[in-house]
């Protein structure tokens, strides 16, 4: 049961490259979430997608590019990295039906740093 | 957007001690969650509320929903060295599972032996 997994857990990477952190979950739940965390900000929402082929921005997207073609996978893409943001980067999934019941489920994290 | 006041921002207690912790919106949630996040890993869900008024064990931990759906705490009790981490509470909004999570910025616990 490998649930919710996060790659890379670690990233490097320069002003202006692009790069793309993978999230894939094996539970075929149909809400996926992208979070960012930073010291004094706790975790904000960056993308979620509410089934295949469905995205809506959440409180802070600017830089990021997101795409789900397939249910289990919601890549989140910097197109052109900046320093802003290097941190720590979280997906979740939750899924659909049953009011109140179900929450969001989190992977182990990318830490990722924009030099 | 909603904002989520949690506190303290960190505590140091010794073990054996029972911790307490809570979370205010300026707004209403239909639902409280608490998580505690361990150095290096995601958030790992404690505890759901869902109901106002509702108090909720798991183990050594108890959360209550507040009566007026804008407030939210957790107690620890007898807490254990294994208690260190971070503790999140987060406030959902809708009814369903792909309601977006408000999050407070967390309390830091340390443990003392």
């Amino acid at each position: 049961d490998a649930g919710i997994t996060q790659s890379p857990r670690y990233k490097i990477t320069e002003t202006g490259r692009q790069v793309t952190l993978m999230c894939h979950q094996t539970w075929s739940h149909s809400y996926m979430f992208w979070y960012r965390q930073d010291l004094g900000h706790g975790l904000r929402l960056i993308y979620y997608s509410a089934a295949a082929d469905i995205t809506d921005k959440g409180e802070v997207p600017d830089g990021y590019v997101v795409s789900r073609s397939k249910t289990e996978n919601f890549p989140l893409t910097l197109e052109s990295a900046t320093r802003s943001q290097t941190s720590v980067y979280f997906c979740a999934s939750a899924k659909r039906g049953g009011p109140f019941r179900d929450t969001q489920y989190f992977g182990p994290g990318t830490r990722l740093t924009v030099l | 957007g909603q904002q989520l006041n949690q506190s303290p921002q960190s505590m140091f207690i010794q073990e054996g001690e029972d911790v307490s912790m809570n979370c205010t919106s300026s707004s209403i949630f239909n639902t409280w969650l608490w998580y505690k996040q361990d150095p290096g890993e995601g958030p790992v869900l404690l505890i759901a509320l869902y109901k106002a008024g509702e108090l909720t064990s798991n183990g050594r931990l108890t959360a209550q929903f507040g009566i007026t759906r804008k407030d939210s705490f957790l107690n620890i009790s007898a807490s254990i060295p294994s208690d260190v981490g971070i503790y999140f509470c987060a406030g959902q909004e809708g009814e369903t599972s792909g309601s977006r999570l408000t999050f407070g910025e967390g309390t830091q616990l340390t443990v003392n032996p």
